[in-house]
């Protein structure tokens, strides 16, 4: 299984600014996606990183607040624009390796805007 | 709209026992049941997949059936042990879509 890291682990942010949150797996993958968990919730995608094109969003999620870069098959950021306390969340990237195969999560970056 | 609902929020079982978690769902037609653990402050682990025209499922301990027609799946952890305490989520996904919705989760408590 892939083995995925994330950057930063936590951080404390002021209203109004970004935070860009890097994704990196040890081999190439063909999908990855990042996900929000807020407080006591369960995970909701936000949007599927495509290499080399535009990721994909979910409703309710939209480019200019949560940009996502996908340069290689290994690497991908996640930012969160113009922050809001309402951002406070933990967000996590995954990884398929295949159709009918689990996801591999990354440990996560808990996000406190103040 | 979708929907998937696990069966309670918390579930504390004594150890040895076998604990089952349920996961239903409404307005979706899944291709694949997943059923993850999650410890606090660590992303979701991989536990099982099943295919919508599999019954049941097992790895070790676990065992998951899936009916298609109750719109329905349980998970099931035999001869518990306090280390399975964890929440618990189950995810769906549909044919070509990798994407994975996830319901809200269990949390399960093994006492010793």
């Amino acid at each position: 299984s892939a083995v995925i890291s994330q950057k930063p682990s936590r951080d404390i942010c002021q209203r109004g600014t970004s935070l860009t949150i890097q994704c990196q797996v040890d081999s190439q993958v063909t999908m990855m996606f990042w996900y929000r968990q807020q407080p006591g919730q369960s995970l909701t995608l936000i949007a599927t990183a495509n290499q080399g094109s535009e990721a994909t969003y979910e409703s309710g999620f939209v480019i200019d607040k949560f940009p996502i870069s996908r340069p290689n098959l290994t690497f991908s950021t996640l930012t969160v624009s113009n922050m809001s306390p309402e951002d406070s969340s933990i967000y996590l990237c995954s990884v398929a390796e295949g159709q009918g195969l689990g996801q591999y999560f990354g440990p996560g970056t808990r996000l406190l805007v103040l | 709209s979708q929907k998937i609902e696990q069966n309670s929020e918390a579930l504390n079982i004594q150890e040895g026992k076998t604990a089952t978690l349920t996961c239903n769902y409404t307005n979706y037609s899944p291709a694949y049941l997943q059923w993850y653990r999650q410890d606090p402050g660590r992303g979701p682990v991989f536990l099982l997949l099943i295919r919508e025209n599999e019954k049941e499922k097992r790895k070790e301990r676990l065992k998951v059936t899936f009916d298609t027609t109750l719109k329905q799946s349980l998970f099931h952890i035999t001869a518990s042990q306090p280390a399975d305490s964890a929440t618990y989520l189950c995810a769906l996904s549909s044919g070509s879509a990798r994407q994975l919705t996830f319901g809200s989760g269990t949390q399960l408590t093994v006492l010793p």
